[in-house]
């Protein structure tokens, strides 16, 4: 079936360091593939997105790329800061017959960003 | 971006009772919802994919007697976990995307703490 796995599982860096979150992804259909951040007792919240018809998107600190080839897609985070850290979650988006899809995640990696 | 509420963002239960558990889309129409389970730092499992006015779909291994979905309108889901046990305690958070259009984005809700004692 549809797996979508994340590395690391916990990330620490230093305030204004980069952070890079890699995921790999099993169905070649996949065609879309969000982030999504996690605080404490919060729901996910998306912050960068990217589609399978471009290879990288940016958004200030935030930047996404994908590798269609290879089915990897990897979030970096420049310049760190601690409220930079949760739980961030990769996805990809697969679609079934009846035309909707669904959002398969990665395990999540927890980023701690030191002062 | 658009906004989901989910409510309530906590309750607490006896076992054996039943809870309902809201989702809405405040500011677009939302054909299809998902609700999902999370355990203490866990990832995101999807328990059903919600279709307004049909039956939910239900992932494998989910009790859909146990976790009824309903989807009324174009802006309200809600999830009633019945006959609630310990073992149901989670965070559920559901997410609603606009399903009119490819690839849109999922918004999700801030969650519900269930706790059953």
């Amino acid at each position: 079936g549809e797996n979508v796995e994340q590395h690391p599982s916990t990330l620490s860096v230093q305030e204004g360091d980069s952070a890079v979150i890699k995921c790999t992804y099993s169905d070649s259909a996949s065609n879309y593939f969000p982030w999504y951040k996690q605080e404490l007792g919060k729901g996910p919240q998306l912050i960068i997105d990217i589609r399978s018809n471009v290879g990288e998107k940016k958004d200030q600190r935030i930047a996404v790329t994908l590798n269609k080839t290879a089915k990897h897609f990897s979030l970096h985070i420049t310049e760190t800061q601690p409220e930079d850290s949760a739980v961030y979650f990769c996805a990809a988006s697969i679609w079934f017959s009846g035309g909707y899809n669904k959002l398969i995640f990665g395990a999540g990696t927890r980023l701690a960003v030191h002062p | 971006g658009a906004v989901v509420s989910q409510h309530p963002s906590w309750v607490i239960c006896k076992s054996g009772t039943s809870v309902k558990i809201e989702c809405r889309s405040l500011d677009f129409q939302a054909t299809t919802m998902f609700w999902y389970r999370q355990f203490p730092k866990q990832s995101l499992m999807l328990m059903a994919t919600s279709n307004e006015g049909s039956k939910a779909t239900y992932e494998q291994g989910v009790e859909k007697d146990k976790f009824l979905i309903n989807h009324a309108s174009l802006t309200l889901s809600t999830l009633t976990v019945t006959s609630a046990h310990p073992e149901d305690s989670s965070f559920y958070i559901c997410s609603a995307r606009n399903q009119g259009r490819r690839n849109t984005e999922a918004f999700f809700g801030q969650g519900t703490r269930l706790t059953v004692v």
